[in-house]
This record gives C-alpha cells, structure tokens and sequence, in this order.
C-alpha cells in the first residue's frame, strides 16, 4: 500500500536554528516525491521534487530509499518559513498526501 | 499567468441538500484535480481527469459524489446529498504533464449542518 507519514504535527523552533521536518513513504515501485507548502492565507504550493535536487527557500531535501524517507532541511530557520508543510508521494498521475506538519519559527 | 479559479469560496447547507463546486484550471493545463481536505489531515484525491476523460476516480464516493469536465476545461463537483462527514475545504488543481507541478485553487470550504 502507498503511504506517506509525517509523524509531527506540529515542530516549533527557533530563528536562526536548523529544522527537519520529516517523511517517511510506503511504496513498492519508484518513487516521486515531493514537498508542498502552505502559507497562511495562501495557497498549496509545490515547494520542491526530489528528481530535481534542487534547493528552494534554503531548503533540501535528498530521497533515502534505504530508509523510505524524504526529510525536508533547513540549516537557519526564518520566520517568514512558518507555514503548513504537506509531503507527497506521486503514483501513476496522482499525489497521496500526508498529514502535514505545521512549523513554527519564532523569534 | 492566471491561476486556478474556484467558486465558491465558502458554501454552508444542510445535510440532504445538494451543492456544487465549479473549478476552472489554468489555460491549456490538461489535468484537473479535485482533493478533499478534512481538517487536520492532508488533501485525498477525489478524481483525475486528463482533458476531458477521467483517469482515475477510485475514491470518489460515487453514490452521492459526481464530476464532469466538459469540453476539457472547467470542471464541477457535485455532492447529492451531502453528509455531515463530507464538510471539507474541496480544492481544484490543475497540471501539464504528469508529475509536473499541481497548482492549486484557493479551495472551496463546505460545512455541512
């Protein structure tokens, strides 16, 4: 079965300080995967795709097939990053979604 | 360029009665998504369509749950009737390619009373 887990609901930091948000997926062929955002009062928004190794915002994120897992990384947390953050696993033409994790960064 | 437009914006009715979603994707995007989004949880495919065929509808509930897109652009979502369980934020999204970016509509918030 297909499957996305963010297992925070809620990751609270600092300014200035490194953030991980994590995902972990379930899926048996290759995956796609990727990152979308949230803003408050925004619209979803596709953040960034592992195939691109790209890094958008200051974040990263590599695909750890050996772990199932797709973390997205920050070094130095701004305040302008606190948003919704939703991973997604891309199979055949559709996205499954995870629950999402709410980030905070406060000063 | 324009973005995804949906309307309406917010819709409240009554269990029993019926609504309808209307989305009109991005100009020369083939593919249209709907997603249903329960609070505290991530947007779940409702259906896909690809120009004006459906790719994949396998959790459209289709009992009380339909969509059509017609002439492959605008689309509309119909729920008759709704459930208490069907409140949500319903977003349209719409695409070029497979795996390309899915871009989003501002969502359509229903509650059901």
């Amino acid at each position: 079965a297909q499957r996305v887990t963010q297992p925070e609901k809620l990751l609270s930091v600092f300014k200035g300080a490194p953030v991980e948000l994590k995902c972990n997926y379930s899926y048996s062929g290759s995956p796609e995967l990727f990152w979308y955002v949230q803003y408050s009062r925004q619209r979803l928004q596709l953040l960034l795709r592992h195939i691109s190794r790209e890094s958008i915002k200051g974040f990263t994120a590599d695909l750890n097939k050996g772990e199932t897992s797709f973390h997205l990384k920050k070094p130095f947390a701004q305040e302008e990053d606190s948003a919704m953050y939703y991973c997604a696993l891309g199979s055949g033409y559709a996205l499954n979604f995870g629950k999402g994790t709410s980030l905070l960064v406060t000063p | 360029e324009a973005g995804v437009a949906q309307s309406p914006r917010y819709k409240i009715i009554e269990k029993r009665q019926s609504v309808a979603f209307w989305c009109n994707p991005i100009s020369g995007h083939a593919t249209l998504y709907w997603y249903q989004q329960i609070l505290g949880q991530g947007p779940k495919l409702l259906i896909q369509f690809q120009n004006n065929g459906v790719v994949d509808d396998s959790q459209l509930p289709k009992d009380r749950f339909s969509a059509e897109r017609l002439k492959g652009v605008d689309s509309t979502l119909k729920i008759q009737p709704a459930k208490l369980e069907d409140s949500a934020v319903y977003l349209c999204a719409s695409s070029d390619r497979r795996y390309n970016e899915q871009f989003f509509g501002p969502g359509t918030r229903l509650t059901v009373l």
